[in-house]
């Protein structure tokens, strides 16, 4: 069955990295584009970044641009997510979540893993 | 402040018929991108309850139904059960922001 498991969160000071990282299994990874989506406590969900299943293409939310960055590896079947600069209201829980098929803006999210806890403070 | 406006929260008795709106603008809903609908139950991640306006996937019942007009999208959920308490979210694609976006959410209460 279809699982994506992330792992790589934690608590940082403002200021500081993290990666984020999103291992996939139950299907082939290559041929699905990937989200990240995040959920600051107590908030709705807010999409962060997109990447084909090819990685020849990657959109950014404004909120984010610049300071973060997707990726994926498909020999290793992970996703990833690159956070720079981070400040306190980054603080949330990153979600992975697959691309279900087709036209990437037409398409919904077929399935979500677990979520990771980003904690940003000093 | 979210691109596609939702009612902050809803309420219905068990057996009756609720609705949440899904309200965007000409260059999401009304530009023709679909809307999709997600269920997050307490403490659990999202899951895809309705995709492409009005389309169901396997496991989910068909009390769930969708619909859209002009530039906004509506869930229906007939016959409330206690299980169906939980956020839920609509997301389309907005073209003048270049941004995948959310709806802020909408807290179902099952009286």
């Amino acid at each position: 069955q279809v699982q994506l498991v992330e792992s790589g969160g934690g608590v940082v000071q403002p200021g500081g990295s993290l990666r984020l990282s999103c291992a996939a299994s139950g299907f082939t990874f290559s041929s699905y584009a990937f989200h990240w989506v995040r959920q600051a406590p107590g908030k709705g969900l807010e999409w962060m970044a997109v990447i084909s299943n090819d990685e020849a293409d990657k959109y950014y939310a404004d909120s984010v641009k610049g300071r973060f960055s997707i990726s994926r590896d498909n020999s290793k079947n992970n996703l990833y997510l690159q956070m720079n600069s981070l400040r306190v209201e980054d603080t949330a829980v990153y979600y992975c979540a697959r691309v279900f098929s087709g036209v990437i803006v037409f398409s919904p999210i077929d399935y979500w893993g677990q979520g990771t806890l980003v904690t940003v403070s000093s | 402040q979210s691109v596609l406006t939702q009612p902050p929260s809803v309420s219905g008795a068990p057996g009756l018929r609720v609705t949440i709106s899904c309200t965007g603008s000409s260059s999401n809903i009304g530009a023709g991108y679909a809307v999709h609908w997600y269920q997050q139950l307490p403490g659990t991640a999202p899951k895809l309850l309705i995709f492409l306006t009005n389309n169901r996937p396997s496991g989910v019942p068909d009390r769930f139904s969708g619909s859209k007009s002009g530039t906004s999208a509506s869930l229906a959920i007939t016959g409330l059960q206690a299980e169906d308490e939980a956020d839920y979210y609509c997301q389309s694609y907005d073209s003048s922001l270049s941004e995948w976006v959310f709806g802020g959410g909408t807290k179902l209460t099952v009286l």
